[in-house]
């Protein structure tokens, strides 16, 4: 069975802080994608980044970076100089090869960037 | 304006009442689901129509019933609702044919009341 875990249920920072949040994922399929994730009080996801199983490269999207271990089976997402404007609950999420249409999230991680 | 557009954004209603909730894409994509999001539990994913063909329903009681007329539409009706199925509706797109082309874009939700 497939899992992702997001054992970070709050996190709240002062502005310009580095936050690192963490996705721990679970899966015996050697083909997935993970994916991270963004939704404001707004309520729409709004998507992140996609990776690979067989691309373990980190990237980096301006103030965001990513980390994909396959020796631990994690991709953390860090925000480099937080800003108010990142507040919002991230969710990280697996989809395997074999169950194209579904994809398992974490129970999400809520971000807050006090001024 | 959003890729995909859900409406009402908001809807209260009686155990009695039926009504409907809208999903429109304006991307192109084949595939298209609905998820919940109630509070403290992950996204559910609750149906997937591929090509307006239903292709998973995940144990979802009958008092929901989806509809995919075309493959930039989709509702969901609602009767006969308890109070616990106040949630977070979210709809979602994709390109569909497989996990490589499956990054799904995601409404803004309907925020629903069950009185």
């Amino acid at each position: 069975a497939q899992k992702v875990t997001q054992a970070q249920t709050e996190i709240s920072v002062v502005e310009k802080e580095d936050v690192t949040l963490d996705c721990v994922y679970e899966t015996r399929d050697t083909t997935y994608y993970l994916f991270w994730y963004k939704q404001p009080p707004s309520g729409e996801l709004v998507f992140l980044i996609r990776r690979n199983s067989f691309d373990e490269q980190n990237e980096i999207s301006g103030r965001y970076s990513w980390n994909f271990q396959k020796s631990t089976s994690s991709f953390n997402f860090t925000i480099t100089a937080s800003q108010v404007v990142d507040s919002a609950v991230y969710f990280c999420a697996l989809t395997i090869y074999s169950s194209a249409s579904k994809i398992i999230f974490g129970s999400g991680t809520r971000l807050s960037i006090r001024p | 304006e959003t890729g995909v557009t859900q409406t009402p954004r908001h809807l209260v209603m009686g155990m009695t009442n039926k009504k409907s909730l809208k999903c429109e894409q304006h991307l192109g994509h084949n595939a298209m689901y609905w998820y919940k999001q109630s509070a403290k539990k992950p996204l559910e994913l609750m149906f997937v129509y591929s090509l307006e063909e239903r292709v998973e329903n995940n144990s979802v009681p009958s008092r929901f019933s989806p509809e995919c007329p075309n493959s930039s539409h989709l509702f969901l009706h609602l009767h006969t609702l308890q109070p616990e199925d106040s949630a977070l509706y979210l709809c979602a797109s994709s390109q569909g044919g497989g996990v490589a082309k499956n990054i799904q874009y995601f409404g803004a939700g309907t925020r629903l009341s069950v009185l």
